[in-house]
């Protein structure tokens, strides 16, 4: 049981090169999120999915895009990387919540290990 | 925006003693969580407190909640120089259970000196 696993673990990017960070989640959690961690700001959600097929917009989304194919894989891609974009990405899974178990609060997320990206 | 705040921003201390952390949130919460990250690595679950309780204990980690003043704390007791990590509080954002979605604060980095 890997949990939450993030390829790549490190990249550098010029400026203007794509990339995408794959996350993929062994726990059959329905939600996936990507955040970006930059110091001094703590943890900010760039995007979210609740289900395959679907994503939404986090705190940051720009710059970023997202798709949700297959239940258990979450993609983050850069189209055209800046240097603002420099920054270390990790992506979460955590259970869809019934509305029993929402009121008991149990939205615990289980994080991967990070991807450290560098946009020249 | 941060929705939790942590303080102090960083705390440093010898082992055996014990370190306190303090959160404070703006919005009313059901839930709150405590996180820890050791350098280099994600976020690792430590404990949730719910709204109704005032207190919760795991292991050598106690976390109170005081909505009255939207703030929590944690302590760790007996601290060692494992503990040396940054820990984070995570509430849900206004409104409930969004999807499963939290909020992080900034983190408060601990160094245990052995």
């Amino acid at each position: 049981n890997a949990g939450v696993t993030q390829t790549p673990k490190f990249r550098v990017l010029k400026t203007g090169q794509s990339m995408t960070l794959l996350c993929a989640q062994d726990m059959n959690h329905e939600y996936m999120y990507w955040y970006r961690q930059d110091p001094g700001m703590g943890l900010r959600l760039i995007h979210y999915s609740v289900g395959e097929g679907t994503t939404a917009k986090g705190e940051v989304p720009d710059g970023y895009n997202v798709s949700r194919l297959k239940k258990q894989n979450f993609l983050l891609g850069l189209e055209s990387a800046a240097p603002s974009q420099t920054s270390v990405y990790f992506c979460a899974s955590s259970y869809q919540l019934g509305q029993a178990a929402r009121r008991l609060a149990k939205n615990i997320q289980y994080f991967g290990a990070g991807t450290r990206l560098s946009v020249l | 925006s941060q929705q939790g705040e942590e303080d102090p921003q960083a705390l440093s201390i010898q082992e055996g003693e014990n370190a306190t952390m303090n959160c404070s949130y703006k919005t009313s919460i059901n839930n709150l969580q405590w996180y820890r990250q050791n350098s280099g690595r994600g976020l690792v679950h430590l404990i949730l407190i719910r709204s109704n309780e005032r207190e919760k204990h795991s292991g050598r980690l106690r976390v109170t909640l005081d909505t009255s003043k939207k703030s929590s704390s944690l302590l760790i007791t007996a601290s060692r120089a494992a503990d040396t990590a940054s820990y984070f509080c995570a509430t849900p954002p206004p409104g409930g259970t969004s999807y499963g979605k939290l909020t992080f604060g900034q983190g408060t980095i601990l160094t245990v000196h052995p």
